[in-house]
Parts: C-alpha cells; structure tokens; sequence
C-alpha cells in the first residue's frame, strides 16, 4: 500500500511570490491535515480538510490556503512569501475525523530568499 | 510559556542503553498523549498513543503519562543504533486530530 506521498520535494522560492504544494493521502483516507515544521519550533498545525471541506485551520494568516479535490488529494498554497515561511511542509492523512492514526508524508521543504 | 515543552538533546547514548525522553506540559485539559518517531527526511511516524494516565507496553517501548505532575515520558529499552531519530511528544485535550500539540522533538543518536 503506497504512503502519503508529496511534491515537491524542495521548493526554492523569493519573497512575495506564491508556493504551491500537493499531496496525496494514502488510498481510502477521506482527511487530510497540512503542518509547518520550523526548525526549533515543532510541527504546528495549518488545516485540516476532510470531505471536501475545510474542517479547522490554526494559528496562520489567511495567505495560507488550500483545498481538497474530489479523489481527496489536496494542495496548499501560500501566497506573498515572507522569509519566515522557510520550513518543512508536512502532509499527514487520516480515514477518521477523530483520534484515528495519523500517516505522515515525507514533507516539502520550502526555502524563501 | 509553551504549552509542552520537550528538551531538544542532542541526546547521545551506547548500543544497548535504556533511553529516557520525556516532555511536561501546563494544560490539565490534555487527555490523549503521543510519541512520533521521526528520521532524517522523512515524515513523523506514530510510536505509542495512551489515552489518560499510565503506561503502555509496545515491545522495547514504554510510554508512561504522570498527569498530577503533567509529565510523560518514552521509555527505549536495549536501544539500537535504528533507533536514532527525532522523537516528538504530542498531546490534546480533544479526540479531533487537529487540536494536537507537538513538541519541538528531541535527537536522539544511538552510538555503536
């Protein structure tokens, strides 16, 4: 059974443009949860979609968006970069919307210059 | 004052040593508590999840949970160089998975 799985795998970007990042969750998962992983500063928690729909976002400006398709993949965008947006974006799919286990994709590493 | 908060090591122990990582935490409300293992690129992976208080039992893994004291604590017995990675304590006070709090993680090095 093939894992939750990422692209890219690097992203090199300038501030102010926009950064796009996919996912893919593993087969018969329907969520999907993005997270910022800062050096430092653990993985801290960006949306979670299930079905579809947005479930719940944390702590991040709106330039933080995304969506979920119809196979349930889904994608992140992050508009108008700032340095500090520099971190590991992970990808992790779930097949409850509760406490169920949670599989983590291998990441995007994106760097603003 | 975050609300777990985990000693980033590095850690480095010999082949074969038992290995303590643990994390404190400031919200009583936290009930459900995990430990992620993480290598070098990759993704997090689940290790242990207790819900409430007391220890689980998973092999060479002991995960235990002290909510008077708000600790908890991953215990690694025999420890293999395998086991060098990041290991990142995770809790939240909801049963839905995107009120978890991580913690910054601890490096760990198994040394031969």
């Amino acid at each position: 059974e093939a894992g939750v799985t990422q692209s890219p795998t690097h992203l090199i970007k300038t501030r102010g443009q926009q950064a796009t990042l996919r996912c893919s969750p593993i087969s018969g998962h329907t969520s999907v949860y993005w997270y910022q992983q800062a050096l430092g500063l653990g993985l801290q928690f960006l949306l979670w979609y299930d079905e579809g729909e947005e479930r719940n976002r944390g702590n991040f400006p709106p330039r933080f968006s995304g969506r979920q398709f119809p196979n349930y993949s889904s994608e992140l965008n992050v508009n108008a970069l700032e340095l500090e947006d520099s971190a590991l974006y992970l990808c992790a799919s779930s097949s409850r919307t509760g406490m169920g286990e949670q599989y983590f994709g291998p990441g995007t590493r994106l760097t603003v210059t | 004052q975050k609300e777990v908060e985990q000693d980033p090591g590095p850690l480095s122990v010999p082949e074969g040593a038992i290995v303590s990582l643990n994390c404190t935490y400031s919200n009583s409300a936290f009930q459900y508590f995990m430990w992620y293992r993480q290598y070098s690129r990759k993704g997090p992976e689940l290790l242990m999840y207790t819900y409430s208080s007391g220890n689980k039992e998973d092999g060479r893994f002991t995960a235990q949970v002290d909510k008077s004291s708000k600790y908890i604590s991953l215990f690694i017995r025999d420890s293999q160089p395998s086991d060098s990675a990041t290991y990142l304590c995770a809790m939240s006070a909801y049963s839905s998975a995107s009120k978890i709090i991580f913690g910054s993680g601890t490096r760990l090095s198994i040394r031969p």
